[in-house]
């Protein structure tokens, strides 16, 4: 089993849509989350960092479910720059989900 | 905000070169320093793990003779990929961990990458 592991997508939604991604991992004693951003032949950028008791950031809402060892990123009303590949972090080894790829369209 | 620049953004080189890749950070010292790789489509794989006057620690399936790192100074870490073959051509990308920074930010710094391409 992979350390980390996202759905590929890709997610297509129409502009406005709430849109989710998880992030498993298989490391149960992992204590750092993260998401980023990566747009096409950019580098990432963080995006938000995931906290045990969830954080929001304007429409982007990060959650964590150790129980289930996942971590999820809820995007509300969604628009065309939000249009990337979501990769998750697990950890300060930095090692990356494969990502999942989000299209908004209009 | 703490700068990982990387260079050169691109590359075109021939079978059988080497190529070099720096990543300096600016305005902070970058004690440890990620070196990725990104075929198209796919994801951001690391390759190896470098701490500043120490050996690079290569993850499984990386040719460290191939793929040679230098982390000799705080602020300087340095990629060369030995003898290029057409199935070296990726996306190369660092990453710094800057150890001023806590919190949220989480302190680490990209490169803007470089895309190589060996003919």
């Amino acid at each position: 089993r992979k350390e980390v592991e996202q759905d590929p997508g890709p997610f297509n939604v129409p502009e406005g849509a709430t849109v989710a991604f998880n992030c498993t991992y298989s490391n149960s004693a992992s204590q750092s989350f993260f998401w980023y951003r990566q747009d096409c032949r950019k580098e990432p950028k963080l995006l938000m960092s995931v906290y045990s008791s969830g954080n929001e950031d304007g429409r982007f809402t990060a959650q964590l479910n150790r129980a289930s060892q996942y971590i999820s990123l809820l995007i509300r009303d969604s628009k065309l720059s939000d249009s990337a590949t979501y990769l998750c972090v697990v950890n300060h080894d930095m090692r990356f989900g494969a990502g999942t790829r989000l299209t908004v369209k209009p | 905000g703490a700068v990982v620049s990387q260079h050169p953004s691109r590359v075109i080189c021939k079978s059988g070169t080497s190529v070099k890749i720096e990543c300096r950070s600016l305005d902070f010292q970058a004690t440890t320093m990620f070196w990725y790789r990104q075929f198209p489509k796919q994801s951001l794989m690391l390759m190896a793990t470098s701490n500043e006057g120490s050996k690079a620690t290569y993850e499984q399936g990386v040719e460290k003779d191939k793929f040679l790192i230098n982390h000799a100074s705080l602020t300087l870490s340095t990629l060369t990929v030995t003898s290029a073959h057409p199935e070296d051509s990726s996306f190369y990308i660092c990453s710094a961990r800057d150890q001023s920074v806590r919190g949220g930010s989480f302190g680490y710094t990209f490169g803007s990458g470089t895309r190589l391409t060996v003919v």
